[in-house]
Formats: C-alpha cells, structure tokens, sequence
C-alpha cells in the first residue's frame, strides 16, 4: 500500500520556467491538499480539493494552479517559476474533513534559480 | 486570520531529560493535531484532540487540549534519541478539513 505518491522528489528551475507536480493516492480519500514547508514557517496550504473536479484556494495560492480530474490525483502546476517559489512541497490526503489526519507524502524539493 | 504559535522553536536535550512543547493561539479550534517529521519524510500524525481539556497519552507522550480549546501542549517524559524530529501542531478550522500549522519545534535529543 503506497498512501501517498509524489513526483519528481527533486527538481531545478530557472526562472520562467514551468512544471507540474504530481500526486497520487491509493487510500479512495475525499480530500486532497498542496503544502509548501520553508524554514521556520510550518506548512502553509496552497490549494486543496473537497472531491474529483474540485479546488480551493488556500493560504497562499498565488503562482499556482491546480487540477482534480480524477479522484486519485493532484496536480500542482507552477506557470512561471519563481525564486520566491523556491519550497518544499507536500501533498496530502484524507478521508473526511472533520478530525480526520491528514496523510502525507514525503515531498517534492523545488529550487528555482 | 487564525495563527498557531509554537514555543520553543528549538529544543536540544538529554537523553532521560523531560520536555513540553507548547501550541497557542487566539481562536478557537474544532480540533488539534500533533504530527511529527522526519528529515527528507512527510508529517506521520501523533494524535487528535477534539475536547476542551481532553488528555491524550501515547506512550511516553501525553498530550493536553486546553479548556477552551485555543491552546494545546505535548510532554514528552523521560526523552530518548528517536524522539528527535520536528514536532508540529495543526489545528483544524471549522469543519472544512484544511489545516493551519504551527512553525514546528525542532527537537534533538543526545545521547
């Protein structure tokens, strides 16, 4: 039983540049979130989806898109890459909302140059 | 905007040595998670607390949600090595699911 799925585990960009980071889960949740971990700030939620074909913006949204097409995926898309945007990303899911743990990935580390 | 302060930031210890990490804020949370990391790994969740003044033991961990569920702390009794990681706490905002965490303490626990 894989829980949660990212990919690529490391990736460098020049400025400019776009990507997609992928996420998979195998646990049939509901909720899927983005996260972004930089020193001394915790994890700070980009977007998230209550369910297949939707999103939300989170805590900081801006520079990224997401996608929900299929139950099992995440996608976070970074149009125009910036230094700024230099993170650790995680992706998490969970079954419900309320009292429900969040399960996690083990991370996408992005530099952007 | 809810905030969630964690205190202290760093936490550098003995092993045998006692400790409390402690989770505040100024609102209110329908629930408070404690999640632990590892470097180069995700957040493996610890505990949920859901009651004002509710105490959760795992171990040698204990866990404590305050009365008027603003605030929430974790006690380690007697540290060892492998406690060593980053302790964050999250509480959870109305029933939506999404999750606003604390910076996290960062524990290291020598031998």
């Amino acid at each position: 039983n894989a829980g949660v799925t990212q990919t690529p585990k490391f990736r460098v960009l020049k400025t400019g540049q776009s990507m997609t980071l992928l996420c998979a889960q195998d646990m049939n949740h509901e909720y899927m979130y983005w996260y972004r971990q930089d020193p001394g700030m915790g994890l700070r939620l980009i977007h998230y989806s209550v369910g297949e074909g939707t999103t939300a913006k989170g805590e900081v949204p801006d520079g990224y898109n997401v996608s929900r097409l299929k139950k099992q995926n995440f996608l976070l898309g970074l149009e125009s890459a910036a230094p700024s945007q230099t993170s650790v990303y995680f992706c998490a899911s969970s079954y419900d909302s309320l009292y429900q743990p969040q399960h996690f990935g083990d991370g996408t580390r992005l530099s952007i140059l | 905007t809810q905030l969630l302060e964690q205190s202290p930031q760093f936490l550098s210890i003995q092993e045998g040595e006692n400790l409390t990490v402690y989770c505040n804020s100024s609102s209110v949370f329908s629930s408070l998670q404690w999640y632990r990391q590892e470097p180069g790994e995700g957040p493996v969740l610890l505990v949920t607390v859901v009651t004002g003044g509710e105490v959760k033991k795992l171990k040698r961990l204990t866990f404590q949600f305050g009365d008027a569920r603003k605030d929430s702390s974790l006690h380690i009794t007697a540290a060892q090595p492998g406690d060593t990681g980053l302790y964050l706490c999250a509480g959870e905002a109305g029933n939506t699911g999404k999750l606003i965490f604390g910076q996290g303490t960062t524990l290291q626990v020598k031998p």
